[in-house]
């Protein structure tokens, strides 16, 4: 089964920084690898799909790159709604691993 | 607009079974790829299981052989029968819509909550 490998696992930054989530993969999955946000008690909402594209109604503060089996999320400037925890997945194969989550907050 | 409203959480007991089922509107069930992803409390995301459109299914090694993931295409709802129930398997119990070309998760419910506890 393939795994995915987040760092950091939790991150302290301040609103408008610029800030990097690492998601790394055991085996290549190409570019099929989204990114979550989820806030306490809320489902997760979509931000990227297909490694670097930008759902839509996501602020383009938002942005993703990478292939193969490194990946990253960066946020340009943060926002106070952008302290939450964020998650990658990957669907290359059936079995949808998500990675274990980057806590981020407020500094 | 796109609604998933998941039901039929609860207590039961280890060993015990239970049936969710996600109700969903602005898109039809069993035209779309359709997927239960779960949480424990105070921790990640996991996938559970995924049926496609043509009605293949996959599930995750936790569950094989205990949750059968199913649809209906008169009430437009998804379910998820779990069985042979255990205290790991206590989380809130999500529904999602997968877009097939990416695989992205593009639309969630708000989850039920399924407790395992004696």
């Amino acid at each position: 089964d393939i795994q995915m490998t987040q760092s950091p696992s939790s991150l302290s930054a301040s609103v408008g920084d610029r800030v990097t989530i690492t998601c790394r993969a055991t085996q290549s999955i190409s570019d099929k690898l989204s990114w979550y946000q989820q806030r306490p008690g809320k489902a997760p909402k979509l931000l990227i799909f297909a490694a670097s594209s930008l759902e839509s109604g996501v602020p383009s503060r938002f942005s993703g790159s990478g292939s193969g089996t490194d990946f990253t999320l960066t946020i340009s400037s943060l926002q106070p709604e952008d302290f939450a925890i964020y998650y990658c997945q990957q669907s290359f194969s059936t079995s949808y691993t998500f990675g274990q989550g980057t806590k981020l907050e407020i500094k | 607009e796109v609604q998933l409203v998941e039901s039929g959480g609860g207590l039961i007991q280890p060993g015990g079974s239970l049936r969710l089922s996600c109700a969903a509107s602005g898109l039809t069930v069993t035209a779309n790829y359709m997927s239960w992803v779960r949480q424990p409390p105070g921790k990640g995301l996991e996938w559970v299981s995924v049926i496609y459109s043509g009605g293949t299914t996959f599930y995750a090694d936790s569950v094989k052989g205990r949750f059968t993931i199913s649809r209906d295409r008169s009430k437009n709802t998804l379910f998820l029968q779990m069985d042979s129930l255990r205290v790991d398997d206590t989380a809130v119990y999500f529904c999602a819509r997968v877009r097939p070309a990416a695989g992205d998760f593009d639309h969630w419910g708000q989850g039920t909550l399924v407790t395992i506890s004696s």
